[in-house]
């Protein structure tokens, strides 16, 4: 199975909103509930931010949502701050207990 | 508090093994799945193998199945993930990772700090 896509890059100013994309097929992103959303710092280890699609672990600010739309699953990034600039990879349940991460996306704030 | 820490990682010619160590504490060992995901260097993430928390269940992505087999001893609270014939392209970080369940989903709320395999002649 081939990775989910994601655009490799995106950016906003401080406060600003910015949504990231990532797109599957229908036997992954479009027939299960089971998106993730991870935020990796350089050099750090991966940071979940989003669950099962539209969940959000203790912890992690309400300024960070997700959803799904079909083959599609988005990460939103509200009133953007400078420490959310880092990578943010999707991945999603490919059924048969299989499991695929999308490319990564850059996300700078100018 | 959770916490799991990788051991094992290093330098090996194209061909050998390796077996890597996902130590655990802090959480019902047995309650919860755990993943290896690893990240080759300027690479993305790439998700390797999971165990179920039971342990009846073991998955592998197409690049290692036949060439890596993952495996959990509960009396130890430790994952491992065996890497048979290993080739240039392995080289990357391996993290482990735990699940919020004890299926693989790839909700990975706690991971550990990754260890590094270099394949190299």
């Amino acid at each position: 199975q081939s990775a989910l896509t994601q655009p490799p890059s995106a950016s906003g100013s401080p406060g600003q909103s910015v949504t990231i994309s990532c797109t599957g097929t229908s036997g992954d992103v479009g027939g299960h509930n089971y998106v993730s959303w991870y935020q990796q710092h350089p050099g750090k280890a991966p940071k979940l931010m989003i669950y099962e699609v539209t969940q959000r672990p203790s912890g992690v600010p309400d300024r960070f949502s997700g959803s799904k739309f079909g083959t599609t699953a988005s990460l939103t990034v509200s009133g953007l701050q400078a420490e959310d600039e880092a990578d943010y990879y999707c991945i999603s349940y490919g059924g048969s207990n299989n499991l695929l991460f999308g490319g990564g996306t850059k996300l700078t704030v100018l | 508090e959770v916490q799991l820490l990788e051991s094992g990682g290093g330098l090996v010619q194209p061909g050998a093994s390796l077996r890597l160590s996902c130590a655990t504490s802090g959480f019902t060992f047995n309650s919860y799945a755990v993943n290896w995901v690893r990240q080759a260097p300027g690479k993305g993430l790439e998700w390797v193998s999971g165990i179920t928390g039971s342990g009846a269940g073991t998955y592998y992505a197409d690049s290692g199945r036949g060439r890596f087999t993952i495996s959990r001893d509960n009396s130890m609270r430790t994952v491992y993930l065996q890497m048979n014939s290993l080739r240039v392209e392995d080289t990357a970080i391996y993290y482990c990772a735990k699940e919020l369940t004890g299926l693989t989903r790839g909700s990975f709320d706690i991971w550990g700090q990754g260890t590094k395999v270099t394949v190299s002649a």
